[in-house]
């Protein structure tokens, strides 16, 4: 089974605090992606990446950054956070589009 | 521009009464199609997909979806709920660009079953 993990499921930081967001799966997956779901709006992806060092901005990638070095490594950075930042996180992965393998989400509130 | 658009937020509807619930998108270039399912308090469940052949796939639970390429729809419906359908749906598409995947959501259709 696919398994995609995401470093924390709840996390408190403070506003201009530098977050670091990880995701990791075990499939071998090409592509992967960086939502944020808010109650009303869906989620929207921030950042998606289809290969190693290979990103592509999704509809709101203002305020966050990431990286992929590894293959099955994404990383979602807030360089400097803000209230408004508080949300959802949800990271995915997928092999050949067909399928998109979600980790448990991380709550992340801006204080 | 590629999009993705659930037409309903939010979509009463009583216990073992039919129900369908709309998805539209926007796209020069071909696509996948995706209706993923949200319990309370629990993560994204993949209901069904549609990837090519018959346009009518039947996913988990009794539901099933009809890819209308002309109308660019993808809507999902169910002939009787349960009580336990009560979840949040989510439409998605795979925009199949040059040289990369993009998977987008839409807003979500809230489906409140009562008795």
């Amino acid at each position: 089974d696919v398994k995609v993990t995401q470093s924390s499921r709840y996390l408190v930081k403070r506003t201009g605090e530098k977050v670091f967001l990880e995701c990791v799966q075990d499939m071998d997956h090409e592509n992967m992606f960086w939502y944020r779901q808010d109650p009303g709006l869906g989620l929207r992806l921030i950042y998606f990446s289809y290969d190693v060092k290979m990103k592509e901005k999704g509809d709101i990638p203002e305020g966050y950054s990431v990286s992929r070095e590894k293959k099955e490594r994404f990383s979602l950075i807030l360089e400097s956070a803000s209230t408004n930042q508080t949300s959802m996180y949800l990271c995915a992965s997928s092999l050949d589009s067909q399928k998109g393998y979600f980790g448990p989400g991380t709550r992340l509130t801006v204080t | 521009a590629q999009s993705v658009t659930q037409l309903d937020s939010q979509v009463p509807v009583f216990e073992e009464a039919p129900v369908e619930l709309r998805c539209n998108y926007s796209s020069s270039v071909s696509v996948y199609l995706f209706w993923y399912v949200q319990y309370p308090n629990q993560g994204l469940q993949l209901l069904l997909k549609y990837l090519s052949g018959s346009t009518l796939v039947k996913g988990i639970n009794g539901f099933e979806a009809e890819f209308n390429k002309s109308q660019t729809s993808f809507h999902l419906r169910k002939p009787s709920v349960h009580i336990s359908d009560t979840a949040e749906y989510f439409c998605a598409v795979t925009f199949m660009n040059t040289g990369f995947q993009k998977l987008v959501f839409g807003t979500g259709t809230r489906l409140l079953v009562s008795p």
